[in-house]
């Protein structure tokens, strides 16, 4: 099993420019989180998906859009990337089932840069 | 609202020190704790949660509601122990995690 998978693992943008970050995973989870890290802050949340179908924001959702486009794959979409989006991102997933917590499982991380 | 702090940004130990990093949580509701690691060049992964009460790894946590708190200890550090450190909260529903900014560890020889 592959787990959690990110692409691309390497991005530079232009101000104003678009992109779609990918994250899949092959455990059958319920799940998904994206998750962006900057030196000092920590990981915050932007965006998850408790189950196939829904969406909620995190605490740093503006800038970005997300689409659950099935159980796998869960997309982190900039329409306007901006210099403060520079980071790395981390897509999560979990078993998300009823009854206590699931762990959470990390993929590899994007970086990216915005000129 | 929910908040999670760790105070040291970074921690520098010998090897055979003890070790211990500090984490404070601000939650109004029951907490459950968790400790999650990177090495580096790998990716973050859970080392422990407060309520199995397990030692990984040589590391333990305990809960301490009183002083709001969750340390990560261990009393021998180890060379392979230099890595990031992230204290997490469990929040709402759908599974969230709070992380705290993180303690990058580093074992020196």
């Amino acid at each position: 099993n592959a787990g959690v998978t990110q692409t691309p693992k390497f991005q530079v943008l232009k101000t104003g420019q678009s992109m779609t970050l990918q994250c899949a995973q092959d455990m059958n989870h319920n799940s998904m989180y994206w998750y962006r890290q900057d030196p000092g802050m920590g990981l915050r949340l932007i965006y998850y998906s408790a189950s196939e179908g829904t969406t909620d924001k995190g605490e740093v959702p503006n800038g970005y859009n997300v689409s659950r486009l099935n159980k796998r794959e869960f997309s982190l979409r900039l329409e306007s990337a901006a210099p403060s989006q520079t980071s790395v991102y981390f897509c999560a997933s979990s078993g998300g089932t009823s009854g206590g917590y699931n762990e959470q499982f990390f993929g590899p991380g994007t970086r990216l840069t915005v000129l | 609202a929910q908040r999670v702090t760790q105070p040291e940004k970074l921690l520098s130990v010998f090897k055979g020190a003890p070790v211990e990093l500090k984490c404070n949580y601000s939650y109004s509701g029951s907490p459950e704790l968790f400790w999650y690691v990177q090495y580096s060049r790998q990716r973050l992964q859970l080392l422990l949660r407060h309520i199995s009460r397990e030692s990984i790894k040589g590391f333990t946590a305990d809960l301490n509601k009183g002083e709001t708190s969750f340390h990560l200890k261990k009393p021998f550090a180890q060379e392979e122990d230099s890595a990031m450190y992230y204290c997490a909260l469990l929040t709402g529903g759908g599974n969230k995690l709070t992380f705290g900014t993180g303690t990058q560890l580093k074992v020196e020889l």
